[in-house]
């Protein structure tokens, strides 16, 4: 069974932290992607990945960054957390080939106080 | 960036009602695909076409992606109030796969 696992479910950190959202995927998928979710605006992309440190910005990279130091991890940092990036984070994976199915994993709700 | 406008954003039907909902975009996709995502869950995909002109069918749902590869459909017959949710198009472009998403339309199907 193919499994996308994000390291917490909910999550409050402080204006100002540095903060970590992982990412594991159990399916040796090439590609993984970081999305946020904000009601009315849809999954919009922050990063994705197409291969061991191998990375491509998306539509909304300011303030975020990412390591894929593993095939299997791959984790999005947020510098210095602000009340602005309060949102539920999606973490994706699929096959490198063309249409393909990506599978998410259940979310982190972030909230930034 | 490539956007896909998806509409109606909202719909609100009865049981046993028809429906079709869009999803366009001025960009060319290698392939286009819909999900479904319920409250407190990650999207499920539920097809992918790649084919300009294809027509995939699903039960009681009709996927068609369009003769330019830029725009879809997707056509329920007979909707069911498990049919609810989030339903979100997403297409993939460029040398690396990368797969974005539209807005999305939120159903409800009342009984």
């Amino acid at each position: 069974d193919v499994k996308v696992t994000q390291s917490s479910r909910y999550l409050v950190k402080r204006t100002g932290e540095k903060v970590f959202l992982e990412c594991v995927q159990d399916m040796d998928h090439e590609n993984m992607f970081w999305y946020r979710q904000d009601p009315g605006l849809g999954l919009r992309l922050i990063y994705f990945s197409y291969d061991v440190k191998m990375k491509e910005k998306g539509d909304i990279p300011e303030g975020y960054s990412v390591s894929r130091e593993k095939k299997e991890r791959f984790s999005l940092i947020l510098e210095s957390a602000s009340t602005n990036q309060t949102s539920m984070y999606l973490c994706a994976s699929k096959v490198g080939q063309f249409g393909t199915e990506a599978f998410f994993g259940q979310g982190t709700r972030l909230t930034v106080v | 960036t490539q956007l896909l406008e998806q509409s109606p954003q909202f719909l609100s039907i009865q049981e046993g009602e028809n429906l079709t909902v869009y999803c366009n975009s001025s960009s060319v996709f290698s392939s286009l695909q819909w999900y479904r995502q319920e409250p407190g869950e990650g999207p499920v995909l539920l097809v992918t076409v790649v084919t300009g002109g294809e027509v995939k069918k699903l039960k009681r749902l009709t996927f068609q992606f369009g003769d330019a590869r830029k725009d879809s459909s997707l056509h329920i017959t007979a909707a069911q109030p498990g049919d609810t949710g989030l339903y979100l198009c997403a297409g993939e472009s460029g040398a690396n796969s990368k797969l974005t998403f539209g807005k999305g339309i939120t159903l409800s199907v009342r009984p």
